[in-house]
């Protein structure tokens, strides 16, 4: 079993919807959580960034972190076409404990239709 | 430079060939990783760097792997009589500190061993 799980999807919207996306882990000791967009053919591009359990609120984005169930999700509201991309959960231990180590979900790969 | 840098972003080798990959990281940032991206999978760790110094490198799948930081600013993944399970994207990230997340990843480098 894989320390964070993620749905692979796709998952297909059409423009405005709200999109849920989320992941799963084992690994307690998980400290950071993030969340990375990817599109074809680029590097993962840095979206949320969070510290133990709670919300956080962007723009059109908000993370969720629960730590006690090892759940986090991430919303995105009034979607876009040019949200369409793969987005990436990502997390680490604390400082010390290896945090420099991310481990990834699969991705999730959601299209956005107009 | 502006972002991270890699070079070649595709690369086509022979089984057996040994394979060079580069990494121009953001100018002052003192971490530096690289990271396995195999299709349709979450990016998977491969090495570390602080500077020059090699803290971490846990990720490489064999002693095929090497990389390199000499100076502490550009870095060389060397793969050695490569196998067709080495084809995946390698991705290099790098950040100003060796905190958890927060990193810049750069668009990779495609290899494919045929």
């Amino acid at each position: 079993q894989k320390e964070v799980e993620q749905d692979p999807g796709p998952l297909s919207v059409p423009e405005g919807a709200i999109v849920s996306l989320n992941c799963t882990y084992s690994n307690s000791a998980f400290q950071y959580f993030m969340w990375y967009r990817q599109y074809s053919r680029k590097g993962p591009e840095l979206l949320m960034y969070t510290y133990s359990s709670g919300n956080k609120e962007d723009g059109r984005f908000t993370a969720q972190v629960d730590k006690s169930s090892k759940y986090i999700s991430l919303f995105i509201r009034d979607s876009q076409p040019s949200d369409s991309a793969t987005y990436l959960c990502a997390m680490s231990p604390p400082l010390g404990q290896g945090a420099q180590k991310l481990v990834f979900g699969q991705g999730t790969r959601l299209t956005i239709n107009p | 430079g502006a972002g991270v840098s890699q070079s070649p972003r595709y690369k086509v080798a022979k089984r057996g060939q040994d394979v060079a990959l580069r990494c121009d990281p953001i100018s002052g940032h003192v971490s530096l990783f690289w990271y396995q991206q195999a299709l349709g999978q979450g990016p998977e760790f491969l090495t570390y760097f602080q500077n020059e110094a090699q803290l971490d490198k846990s990720g490489l799948p064999s002693d095929r792997f090497f990389a390199e930081r000499p100076e502490g600013s550009v870095s060389t993944l060397k793969i050695q009589r490569t196998q067709q399970e080495d084809s995946a994207v390698y991705l290099c990230a790098s950040s100003w500190g060796g905190g958890a997340g927060g990193y810049t990843f750069g668009s990779g480098t495609r290899l494919t061993v045929v």
